[in-house]
């Protein structure tokens, strides 16, 4: 079936200006994950929705990054006045759930390659 | 120290070798274990889920040791197509949503 979606694959925007990124889950999984992987270093945690709720947006890096899920499907991850740090590949992922063994793997999708000049 | 710790690596080993990596975690109230590979500027993909009995696909093999905290993963017979970095994952309920990914260890076959 299916996997996890992304786009667009690559986004290339000026220092100062938004930009919006595109999730689509596989169908049926009721938990999404946003994360941030800069070149060479590890994956960083930004945000979780069960369903269309994100219990803690404590891990999005600034005020300058949002998100939002409707339709307990897409998602979408907004950075306003974006930074030249804000360079980095981000990932999104689903589970069927989260806090169940066996239902908790995370299937990732391509991700969107962002560079801010 | 780390929630999740892997050997650093890297490693580097001729076609054929078998190779082992160690991966400790620090929750005891962990519950979901998982290797993923990630290869140079793609997404991990899931490469095996660990289960307590321990599990193996094919040329891999994924131990979980609870009381020791720690899982591993066996590469036999490894390929050049093996190369890449493994990351080690895990997940406990409680952790709203924020699985804990090691640094990963990264692997270079060579002929």
């Amino acid at each position: 079936g299916a996997g996890v979606s992304q786009s667009p694959s690559n986004k290339v925007t000026e220092k100062g200006k938004d930009v919006e990124l595109r999730c689509d889950p596989i169908s049926g999984h009721t938990a999404l994950y946003w994360y941030r992987q800069r070149l060479g270093q590890g994956l960083e945690f930004l945000i979780y929705f069960q369903g269309n709720s994100a219990p803690d947006k404590s891990g999005l890096p600034s005020d300058r990054f949002s998100a939002e899920r409707t339709g307990e499907s897409v998602s979408t991850l907004t950075i306003q006045r974006t930074q030249q740090e804000d360079s980095a590949v981000y990932l999104c992922a689903s589970s069927l759930e989260w806090g169940r063994v066996h239902t908790d793997t995370q299937y990732f999708g391509p991700g969107t390659r962002l560079t801010v000049l | 120290r780390k929630e999740v710790e892997q050997d650093p690596g890297p490693f580097n080993v001729p076609e054929g070798a078998t190779v082992a990596f160690n991966c400790t975690y620090s929750n005891s109230a962990s519950q979901s274990f998982f290797w993923y590979r990630q290869d140079c500027r793609k997404e991990p993909k899931l490469l095996m889920s660990v289960y307590s009995s321990g599990n193996e696909d094919g040329r891999f093999t994924a131990q979980l040791n609870r009381a020791s905290q720690y899982i591993s993963l066996l590469i036999r017979d490894s390929k050049l197509s093996d190369s890449a970095t493994y990351l080690c994952v895990v997940n406990y309920a409680t952790n709203a949503g924020k699985s804990t990914f090691g640094d990963g260890t990264t692997l270079t076959v060579k002929p």
